[in-house]
């Protein structure tokens, strides 16, 4: 089965600082994504990348970004994070951009105070 | 038209009934569509994807008809552990990317 890691499942920082939300996935999957998800907005696509040092911007992209330097590892970043990027994040991955269906890492609940 | 539409629900059931949801799409150029199912406070894992000619696995059949841009799950003899949102998912344009609906919650009752 793969596997898709995020580095923390509970992360509370405070406004203004810089965050790192980091993703692995062990089965050498070349797309991954970022997604956040919201009580009645559902999921909403920040950034995706089909390979190594290729990133682009999704549906949400302000206020984030994204750094590919491997390709099992995708990371997003908040550059200045605001109380309204209060949310929980999830990482995915697929082999495939025509058939594959997407597996989640166990997301990241973000508390920005 | 939304790109992808589920109702929200929630779908309140007793335990041994049969549930069906539906989920439309905007773009008639998709090819894959996929059911994924959420637990509170879980991340969403893939239940099934869903086949031209529909697809059974075990008390679950997922079928899609094109003509109306449409998907649905159908579930039987429900069980407690059913209980969670089911998101439909399905794939966009050139890039491939996954669309998800805003999922359907199903609670099942004793």
């Amino acid at each position: 089965d793969v596997k898709v890691t995020q580095s923390s499942r509970y992360l509370v920082k405070r406004t203004g600082e810089k965050v790192f939300l980091e993703c692995v996935q062990d089965m050498d999957h070349e797309n991954m994504f970022w997604y956040r998800q919201d009580p009645g907005l559902g999921l909403r696509l920040i950034y995706f990348s089909y390979d190594v040092k290729m990133k682009e911007k999704g549906d949400i992209p302000e206020g984030y970004s994204v750094s590919r330097e491997k390709k099992e590892r995708f990371s997003l970043i908040l550059e200045s994070a605001s109380t309204n990027q209060t949310s929980m994040y999830l990482c995915a991955s697929r082999t495939d951009r025509v058939r594959g269906g997407y597996t989640f890492g166990s997301g990241t609940r973000l508390t920005v105070v | 038209r939304k790109e992808v539409e589920q109702d929200p629900g929630p779908f309140n059931v007793p335990e041994g009934a049969t549930v069906a949801f539906n989920c439309t799409y905007s773009n008639s150029a998709s090819q894959s569509f996929f059911w994924y199912r959420q637990d509170c406070r879980k991340e969403p894992k893939l239940l099934m994807s869903v086949y031209s000619s529909g697809n059974e696995d075990g008390r679950f059949t997922a079928q899609l008809n094109r003509a109306s841009q449409y998907i649905s799950l159908l579930i039987r003899d429900s069980k407690l552990s059913d209980s969670a949102t089911y998101l439909c998912a399905v794939n966009t344009g050139s890039q491939g990317n996954l669309i998800f609906g805003k999922g359907t919650k199903l609670s099942v009752k004793p």
